[in-house]
């Protein structure tokens, strides 16, 4: 399978610990986007990557969030001092490019609970 | 700004029935749309998408047509299946790089 990777699926923490999350995109994609995604909503945009420059970030994405993208293949996705509003689950796509009806393809995201 | 509104489910239909969810949106320029669907623990998969105004997008039995006159882009189905259960995104990517998605509607489709 060479879809969107991601790791771990699902990752249970306590109130304050650090977590990260890892994503492989496809691997001639360039574009690569973190969404977050809560129960019975819709993914939200937080972050996106052109190679390793990261050229976008919402303003949901907090200072005690951190996203990285090294070597413009794999990226990291930090939460430091996790609260329990920041369980959800966290989605990363990736897109050869950005025109007009391009596609972004989703991993199975990785499942945030904070207790 | 941009935005999209989809109808609210959960929608429950009988195997067979016509499906139809709706879905508009806001925009600023000549965006593209999409309906991805979710199955249970997964994460989100294209089911179509359509780039310009009167474009129809298809896939596996399922419709929908950009309309700029109306700024919609309703997703239908002539039969469903229960197989075709699962939560389905309508989204929107403006002349840049971040997708707008709905809230989702939950479909089940019962024997």
């Amino acid at each position: 399978d060479t879809g969107v990777s991601q790791d771990p699926r699902h990752k249970i923490t306590k109130r304050g610990q650090n977590v990260t999350f890892r994503c492989d995109p496809i691997s001639e994609h360039n574009r690569l986007y973190w969404y977050r995604q809560t129960l019975g909503q819709g993914p939200e945009f937080l972050t996106y990557f052109q190679n390793e420059a990261q050229l976008e970030k919402s303003r949901l994405l907090s200072d005690r969030f951190s996203a990285e993208r090294p070597k413009g293949s794999f990226s990291t996705l930090e939460i430091q001092r996790t609260e329990q509003g920041d369980s959800a689950m966290y989605l990363c796509a990736s897109s050869p490019r950005t025109s007009p009806g391009n596609t972004i393809y989703f991993g199975e995201g990785s499942w945030l609970t904070v207790v | 700004g941009n935005s999209v509104t989809q109808m609210e489910g959960p929608v429950t239909l009988s195997e067979e029935a016509f499906l139809t969810i709706n879905c508009t949106y806001t925009a600023t320029g000549y965006p593209s749309l999409f309906w991805y669907v979710q199955y249970p623990g997964e994460g989100l998969q294209l089911l179509l998408k359509a780039t310009k105004a009167d474009d129809k997008g298809s896939n596996k039995g399922f419709e929908a047509t950009y309309r700029k006159e109306t700024t919609s882009f309703h997703l239908e189905k002539g039969s469903v299946q229960v197989s075709d259960s699962a939560v389905y995104f309508c989204a929107l990517l403006p002349t840049g790089n971040q997708f707008y998605f709905g809230t989702g509607t939950s479909l089940t489709v019962i024997p």
